[in-house]
C-alpha cells in the first residue's frame, strides 16, 4: 500500500490564486519530499523537509509537516499556469541498512490562465 | 535538466520479448533507482542500487532484474513481457540514500 497519499487528486485554480496540496503517511519517517512531474516527463525535485522540521520556504513554494497528525502541505502561492503539472509526496520508508522512497498518488494540478 | 540520462526514450516490442533500459546518473550520484509507472499502479519503486550493490527492492518482479556497472551506470531488463509492462521506466540517482533524487526523462515501454 501506498506510505503518502496526497489530497485532493484533482485542483484547479485560476492563475494569481494559491493552490494547496495536503499528504498523509502512516509509519515514522526521517523526511519528506515533494516532486513535481510534468505530463510524461521526469519528476523534479521540489523541496525536502525532515524530520525535525515544521516548515520551509522555497520561493513561491511553503512546506509544512505535522509529524503528530503524520501530514504534510504543500502551499504554492500566486500560481502561474506554468505551474500546472502532478505532485507527489515521497516519504522514506527504512528497512534493515535499505532506504528508499515510496511516492503518493499525486494530486493534479490545473492553473487556468 | 537533471543530469540524468535514459535510452531509449521509446521502445515497442510484442509480448515475450527481452528488453534492456539503460540509464546513467548524475556526475558524483553513486546510487541508483528504477521506477515504474503506469496509470493504475501510479509511481512504484523497483530496486535500487548502491556503488555496484543492490540496496533496496520494491514492487520488482522475478521477470525484471537490474544491475548497476562499475561506471555507475545502471541497466533494467525487462523479459517475458506481458501487455501489463507497458509503463514509463525511470531511473532516478542522488549521490547518497538520503537524499532528494534526481529523474531521467524515463522510458515509454509499448508492449503490444
Amino acid at each position: 500500500s501506498q506510505q503518502g497519499e496526497e489530497d485532493p487528486q484533482a485542483l484547479s485554480i485560476q492563475e494569481g490564486e494559491n493552490a494547496t496540496m495536503n499528504c498523509s503517511y502512516k509509519t515514522s519517517i526521517n523526511n519528506l519530499q515533494w516532486y513535481r512531474q510534468n505530463s510524461g516527463r521526469g519528476l523534479v525535485h521540489l523541496i525536502l523537509i525532515r524530520s525535525n522540521e515544521r516548515e520551509k520556504h522555497s520561493g513561491r513554494l511553503r512546506v509544512t509537516l505535522d509529524t503528530s497528525k503524520k501530514s504534510s502541505s504543500l502551499l504554492i502561492t500566486a500560481s502561474r499556469a506554468a505551474d500546472t503539472a502532478s505532485y507527489f509526496c515521497a516519504t522514506d520508508a527504512k528497512k534493515d541498512s535499505s532506504y528508499k522512497l515510496i511516492f503518493g498518488s499525486g494530486t493534479r494540478l490545473l492553473v487556468r490562465p | 535538466d537533471s543530469g540524468v540520462t535514459q535510452t531509449p526514450k521509446h521502445l515497442i516490442t510484442a509480448t515475450g520479448q527481452r528488453v534492456t533500459l539503460r540509464c546513467s546518473p548524475r556526475s558524483g550520484d553513486l546510487s541508483v533507482y528504477w521506477y515504474q509507472q503506469s496509470l493504475d499502479q501510479g509511481l512504484q519503486f523497483l530496486i535500487q542500487y548502491y556503488n555496484g550493490e543492490e540496496r533496496a527492492k520494491g514492487n520488482i518482479l522475478e521477470r525484471f532484474s537490474a544491475q548497476q556497472f562499475p561506471d555507475l551506470h545502471s541497466e533494467l531488463n525487462l523479459s517475458s513481457l506481458e501487455l501489463g509492462d507497458s509503463a514509463l521506466y525511470f531511473c532516478a540517482s542522488s549521490v547518497g540514500q538520503v537524499y532528494e533524487q534526481f529523474f531521467g526523462p524515463g522510458t515509454r515501454l509499448t508492449v503490444l
